[in-house]
This record gives C-alpha cells, structure tokens and sequence, in this order.
C-alpha cells in the first residue's frame, strides 16, 4: 500500500476540458512534488512545493496549474492540454528541514495515467 | 547542473543469481544524495536504497546493496540472490544536500532489468 495516495488513477479529457490530479499524505511531510512521467522514460520534475509554497516551477506550461491548499493535499489543474501532455503524473512527498540537515527520500503514489484526446 | 547516467538499457538475469546495475553521476556538489528506486508495472516508484554522500560506508538493504565509489562518482546496485519480484524499471537518482530537502530528485535513463526464471 502506498503512503501517497492519487486520484484518479486515470484519466481521459479532451482539449478543451477542465480537470484536477489530486494528492494526498498523512505523513507530515512539508514537501511535495509533481513529476510527468513518458512511457519509457524517467520521471521529469514539474513543480516543488515547500511550506505549502511552490518553491519550483520547471518551466511548466500555464496549462498546468499547481495548488497546496495544506499540507496533505497537493493538486494539479489541467486546462487546455494537448495530446503530448498524455503521460503517467507522479505525485511524491518528503520531510523538509528549514535550514537544510538530513535529507530524506521521496514517497511516490501511484500515479495518475492522464490521456489527452 | 548534475547529470546521472545509466549505461545498460536492459540487463537480464537468471533467477538465484547475483546482478549489477551501473550509475555515474557528475556534479559539483560536496553535500549530495544518491538513490535507486524501482518501478516495476505497477507504476509506483519504491525506494530501494540510499546513499548519503558524506558516509564512506557503502549501504546495504537485505539483498540489495551498492558500491559507492565517491571519487569515481559512480554508485552501482548489486541485487544478490535475484527473484522475480525484482523484475522492474531500475533507476539511479541524485539529490543535493543543501536544499533543505525540497529540490526534487534527478533521474538517469533507467536499467529495464529481467528475471529469467
């Protein structure tokens, strides 16, 4: 079972819809992740979110809005998309120092399959 | 910007017998963190094991550990006594250690690693 749970788990929309990727964790980690996924490929980091802040945004197109509205929830709005947007997103989380010190892995959910038509 | 490399695509392996995964990294960092995570179908990614960079002691979880080699920047993944289990997308990722923990993770490629039973 994953500690990290994504809904839904898929997802079909067409161009011209409005739909959200939700997150969530009851772990008390700080710090949140969105990462796009291509088939055969690694994971590609979208947006970081630290202290309910976003603290990175990769150069992400508007089309992807990210929200932490607290700190278990993280979500992601999809407006407008194209088909190459059709890929696996993956939500992860971590503990987060202030001042930096012990580094702790990301736990990942499963991920949502986001198809674009 | 650091870079993680993995050379083998796709390696297989008899069930029972011992298997490593190759990683090389670069970056200018002193203070980093190293990672190999599983994806097998299921899509979620699974921490495996983690290195922390200042530690000279290379790590070791059960069946899995790693030969870390700081000077070489290379950080390979031996998987001992291989089941099918282990059959799964391997990947190597990096993580600075002066960003308090939210910088995300840099991927290599992926090793596609096969269980021949």
């Amino acid at each position: 079972d994953t500690e990290v749970t994504q809904t839904p788990k898929h997802l079909v929309m067409g161009m011209t819809n409005k739909k959200s990727l939700k997150c969530e964790q009851h772990m008390g980690h700080r710090a949140m992740y969105w990462y796009k996924q291509k088939a055969k490929k690694p994971p590609e980091l979208m947006f970081v979110y630290s202290y309910e802040k976003l603290s990175i945004n990769e150069s992400v197109p508007s089309r992807f809005s990210p929200e932490c509205p607290n700190s278990s929830l993280l979500n992601l709005h999809l407006h407008a998309l194209q088909p190459e947007d059709s890929a696996l997103y993956l939500c992860a989380s971590s503990h987060q120092t202030l001042r930096g010190g012990p580094n702790s892995p990301l736990h990942f959910g499963n991920g949502t399959r986001l198809t674009v038509t | 910007a650091q870079t993680v490399t993995q050379s083998q695509p796709e390696m297989s392996v008899q069930e029972a017998e011992t298997v490593t995964l190759s990683c090389t990294y670069d970056t200018s960092e002193s203070d980093y963190y190293l990672f190999w995570y599983k994806q097998p179908p299921s899509r979620q990614m699974i921490l495996v094991i983690r290195q922390e960079a200042y530690k000279q002691q290379n790590a070791t979880e059960n069946r899995f550990s790693v030969n870390f080699q700081k000077a070489a920047k290379s950080f390979s993944l031996k998987i001992s006594d291989s089941q099918l289990g282990d059959a799964a997308m391997y990947f190597c990722a990096y993580r600075r250690g002066s960003g308090g923990g939210a910088d995300g993770l840099t991927f290599g490629k992926g090793t596609h690693l096969i269980i021949q039973p």
